[in-house]
């Protein structure tokens, strides 16, 4: 079964340093996404990206957070100097052309110290 | 925005019994899922449901459109449903697609 995948599952990074998280998306979709979860609170929406741009962002992607498809199958979310506060679940998901289910990753864990 | 409201908030059951969870939203929907998150924090697709009844097992879930509800319903619950149950929907008024997650049914199931 087509699923989306995440690397790393986990990654811990100085303050300050810049992270890539990576997503590999089901292969026919059309519609990416990521979304982020801080410890015991809900998922929050942070950008949407179709045909090599972004479509919708929540007011979370400041200009610290950007976003790539820089071939045919990756995904990437860049956050250029992290804060203690980035530190969450970062998910990435996917829909199909008709924005009808999405799918998502096994998150990447990211801890910043 | 849109607003999404889960409840209970937590849940504590018996092995073996059932229950129902409930998502109340404030505005029509074009897309309305559940998810499971796991222990490991992964969210496990349950049901893409923006209107009707759906069946999966012991899982089954209806969503109402016209009344902003939507109801997921565990039967003979096993330990391995303990999590967080989350209903995402997204809000047809803006032609958004992002989902917005309500706060989780936290349930345990204790054996």
């Amino acid at each position: 079964e087509p699923e989306v995948t995440q690397t790393p599952s986990h990654q811990v990074t100085q303050m300050g340093q810049e992270v890539i998280l990576r997503c590999v998306p089901i292969s026919n979709h059309l519609y990416f996404y990521w979304y982020r979860q801080i410890l015991g609170q809900k998922v929050e929406f942070l950008v949407s990206f179709y045909n090599n741009e972004i479509s919708e962002k929540s007011e979370i992607f400041d200009d610290q957070f950007s976003v790539e498809r820089p071939d045919g199958s990756n995904f990437t979310l860049k956050i250029r100097s992290t804060k203690l506060e980035d530190s969450a679940m970062y998910f990435c998901a996917s829909t199909p052309q008709g924005h009808t289910e999405a799918f998502f990753g096994q998150g990447t864990r990211l801890t910043v110290v | 925005g849109i607003q999404v409201e889960q409840s209970p908030p937590d849940l504590i059951l018996q092995e073996g019994a059932n229950s129902t969870l409930r998502c109340n939203f404030s505005d029509s929907v074009n897309n309305l899922q559940w998810f499971h998150q796991n222990p490991w924090g992964q969210l496990i697709n349950l049901f893409y449901i923006p209107s009707g009844t759906k069946q999966n097992g012991r899982l089954s879930a209806t969503t109402v459109a016209t009344e902003r509800y939507s109801l997921l319903y565990i039967s003979s619950s096993q330990t391995t449903d303990s999590g967080v149950y989350f209903c995402a929907l997204a809000y047809s008024g803006a032609g958004s697609y992002q989902l917005t997650f309500g706060k989780g049914t936290k349930l345990s199931v204790i054996p």
